[in-house]
């Protein structure tokens, strides 16, 4: 049993197109992410979901869109596809929870978008 | 979050302890401290967590001093598939998004 899975895993695609990576979760979390790791391996905290909230967006082109139908999954859109999208994009979860509980997040395998 | 100062790299042979340290001057006092690996081509993975002393799992040890401004992840007996990218992290809020620096890369060699 996958706890994060993203579908596809490997993503190639045009300039200008328009795509979407999904991402569901099956234990019971509450908060879902979207982090991107650019080449030089940094990653960088896109989007937070709470109970189907956006919380968190840091300075991300509005050419990205979290979508969540439902509490265990959290898609990203991307329009207009650029070069300097191509990254690996990883979704994860957590609970949410007041101070000392746990901050453990959950990866998934990450997706590997390459823009051409 | 506070930020954390680590090693960009590490190289250590296999069979040996291997301790990386993290710097966090400004934790505040609710702060966990929280460590990640990530292995080449797969999302990062909860290592160890705590908040003072010291904490031990099958995996690692996490030693905190005191003052809390470090700490230091150790790896027992490392091996050739320790080899990856080690965060230290920083915060007190489940819930919130994990930030990530730079992390360590460590390389085991035979």
């Amino acid at each position: 049993d996958t706890a994060v899975s993203q579908t596809p895993k490997y993503l190639v695609t045009q300039m200008g197109n328009d795509k979407s990576i999904k991402c569901e979760q099956n234990l019971g979390h509450d908060t879902m992410y979207w982090y991107k790791q650019d080449s030089k391996k940094f990653l960088k905290i896109m989007f937070s979901y709470n109970n189907k909230e956006l919380i968190i967006n840091e300075t991300v082109p509005n050419r990205f869109s979290p979508k969540s139908p439902d509490k265990a999954h959290l898609n990203l859109h991307i329009n207009s596809l650029e070069l300097g999208d191509s990254a690996v994009y990883f979704c994860a979860s957590s609970v949410t929870g007041g101070v000392e509980r746990s901050t453990e997040a959950f990866f998934g395998q990450g997706t590997r978008l390459t823009v051409v | 979050l506070a930020k954390t100062t680590q090693p960009i790299s590490m190289d250590s042979y296999e069979g040996q302890e291997v301790n990386i340290t993290c710097s966090h001057n400004n934790i505040a006092t609710n702060d966990y401290i929280t460590w990640y690996q990530q292995f080449p081509s797969q999302g990062p993975r909860f290592i160890i967590q705590g908040y003072k002393t010291k904490v031990t799992n099958e995996v690692a040890s996490l030693f905190i001093p005191a003052d809390r401004k470090s700490s230091t992840l150790s790896l027992p007996r490392v091996s050739l598939s320790d080899t990856a990218v080690y965060y230290c992290l920083v915060g007190n809020q489940a819930g919130t998004a994990l930030i990530f620096g730079k992390g360590t890369t460590l390389s085991v060699s035979s």
